[in-house]
């Protein structure tokens, strides 16, 4: 599977959007891109995958740039429930071997 | 739904002695994937089964072992532990196949090896 680069933390305002940078400059063309995240002492919470398009749902958006290469996840609103380690990663659709990276820390400030 | 369940949630063990965990799937899931989460290695893929059968296994020892039952409940073994092995053990489950979809995690086990 591609290995990832997210920024190791972020810092977000309570009600604004919260953007998730994610590189994943040697995916394949049959790899998808998951996020999850991570809130203190849980179990990972699938967020969101795509494949080449723009995906949305009730939690997040997820922007594919065009290449692949990199995409961001957004949370429309974010709230203090929010604060979590953001995990990034791509992997081949028929693989439930996950390699989760260090993920982002997204801290939310009210 | 329930849920994926993991038993027991937390667990202290010795140097030496073997520990089983075990993992009940959400119902209809037939994929189950283990985890190891420390401070120093992050989440680390242990192995996968599915359908009773082991199908991707992570770069751990042959300490670490697993099977699937034909509920597809799961277990997790690990024999002589080491106090290396202190860990939150994640359980997530899969509907399996060949489509991509998401895992759905457990709570975790917290083993703690003195």
């Amino acid at each position: 599977d591609a290995k990832t680069t997210q920024p190791p933390s972020m810092d977000c305002a309570e009600g604004r959007a919260a953007n998730l940078p994610c590189n994943h400059s040697t995916i394949s063309g049959n790899e998808y891109v998951y996020w999850y995240r991570q809130i203190h002492s849980q179990g990972p919470q699938y967020i969101i995958h795509g494949l080449k398009n723009n995906e949305t749902n009730e939690m997040a958006s997820l922007i594919i740039t065009e290449d692949r290469k990199s995409s961001t996840l957004i949370l429309p609103h974010a709230t203090l429930r929010d604060t979590a380690v953001y995990y990034c990663i791509v992997r081949v659709d028929y693989n439930n071997d996950m390699r989760f990276g260090a993920g982002t820390r997204l801290t939310v400030k009210p | 739904k329930a849920g994926v369940t993991q038993t027991p949630r937390y667990l202290i063990k010795t140097r030496g002695q073997q520990v089983t965990l075990s993992c009940s799937p959400i119902s209809g899931h037939r994929s189950v994937s283990w985890y190891q989460q420390t401070p120093g290695q992050g989440l680390q893929f242990l192995f996968e089964y599915f359908s009773e059968t082991q199908r991707n296994k992570g770069n751990f020892p042959g300490r670490f072992s697993g099977r699937q039952f034909s509920n597809s409940r799961s277990e997790m073994n690990v024999s002589t532990l080491e106090l290396g092995d202190s860990a939150l053990y994640l359980c997530a489950s899969a509907s399996g196949g060949g489509r991509a979809g998401e895992q759905y995690f457990g709570p975790g086990t917290r083993l703690t090896v003195t």
